[in-house]
C-alpha cells in the first residue's frame, strides 16, 4: 500500500535560521508530489509541485525553495527564514490528478 | 483564474441536524474532490465525481456534481460530532497537474 512520510510534525526556528523539511512516498512510483502551505483553519495555498527527478514548479515566488533528489523524496527548504513563513506545511503526492492526493500529516513551522 | 467559492465558511449545528456545503464556480471541471481534514492532521479524500450530474454516496453523506461540472454540493444527514471537521472541495481545472481549492468550511456539530 502506499504511505506518505512528512517530518518533523513541530518545528519552532528563530528568524534568519534555515529550514528543510522532508517527505517521502512508499508503495508508488514516478508520483507528482506537492508542497503546500495552510493558513489556520483555512484553504490551501500551493508552493511548489514535481512531476519527476530535478522537476520544479514554483507557484509563489517567496524565501522557500524545493528539491526533489530522488523520485519518492521531496525537500522544502530555505536559507532564512522570515517570521511570515510560520504555518502548517502539507506535503501531497497523486499519480492522476482526477484521483486525488494523499496528503502527509503536515509540519507546524513555528518562526519566533 | 478558475476559483472555486466555497460556502458556508462556517457552520454550527445541533447532533441530528441536516446540512449542505456548496461549492461554486464560473469554471468547468473535470472532476472535483471533496476532503476532510482534522486539527493537525492533512486532507483526507472523501470522494471524486467525475461526471455531471453525479451523486454519491458514503453512508450519511451525498455527494452531487452539477450537470455543468461547474459545482458541487455535500449534504450531510442526521450529522454526528464525528463529522466535524473543515471541509474542502477543490477541482481539477486547466493546469494537469494541480487542482484548484475551496477555502474550506469549518463544522462543527455539537452533542
Amino acid at each position: 500500500s502506499q504511505t506518505i512520510h512528512q517530518w518533523p510534525a513541530t518545528l519552532v526556528q528563530p528568524v534568519g535560521s534555515p529550514l528543510s523539511l522532508e517527505c517521502t512516498v512508499e508503495g508508488t512510483s514516478n508520483p507528482n508530489l506537492y508542497w503546500y502551505r495552510q493558513a489556520a483553519g483555512r484553504g490551501l495555498q500551493l508552493l511548489f509541485y514535481s512531476v519527476g527527478i530535478g522537476q520544479i514548479s514554483s507557484e509563489v515566488p517567496q524565501n522557500l525553495s524545493a528539491s526533489r533528489p530522488q523520485d519518492r523524496q521531496f525537500i522544502l527548504s530555505s536559507k532564512k527564514l522570515l517570521l511570515s513563513d510560520s504555518g502548517f506545511y502539507l506535503c501531497a503526492w497523486s499519480v492522476q490528478r482526477d484521483s486525488g492526493y494523499t496528503f502527509g500529516s503536515g509540519t507546524r513551522l513555528t518562526v519566533v | 483564474t478558475q476559483l472555486l467559492e466555497q460556502s458556508p465558511q462556517f457552520l454550527s449545528i445541533q447532533e441530528g441536524e441536516n446540512l449542505t456545503v456548496y461549492c461554486n464556480s464560473s469554471s468547468v471541471f473535470s472532476s472535483l474532490q471533496w476532503y476532510r481534514q482534522e486539527p493537525g492532521e492533512g486532507p483526507v479524500l472523501l470522494v471524486t465525481v467525475v461526471t455531471g450530474g453525479e451523486v454519491k454516496k458514503l453512508k450519511r453523506l451525498t455527494f452531487q456534481f452539477g450537470d455543468a461540472r461547474k459545482d458541487s454540493s455535500l449534504h450531510i444527514t442526521a450529522a454526528q460530532p464525528g463529522d466535524t471537521g473543515l471541509y474542502l472541495c477543490a477541482g481539477a481545472g486547466n493546469s494537469n497537474y494541480q487542482l484548484i481549492w475551496g477555502a474550506g468550511t469549518k463544522l462543527i456539530i455539537k452533542p
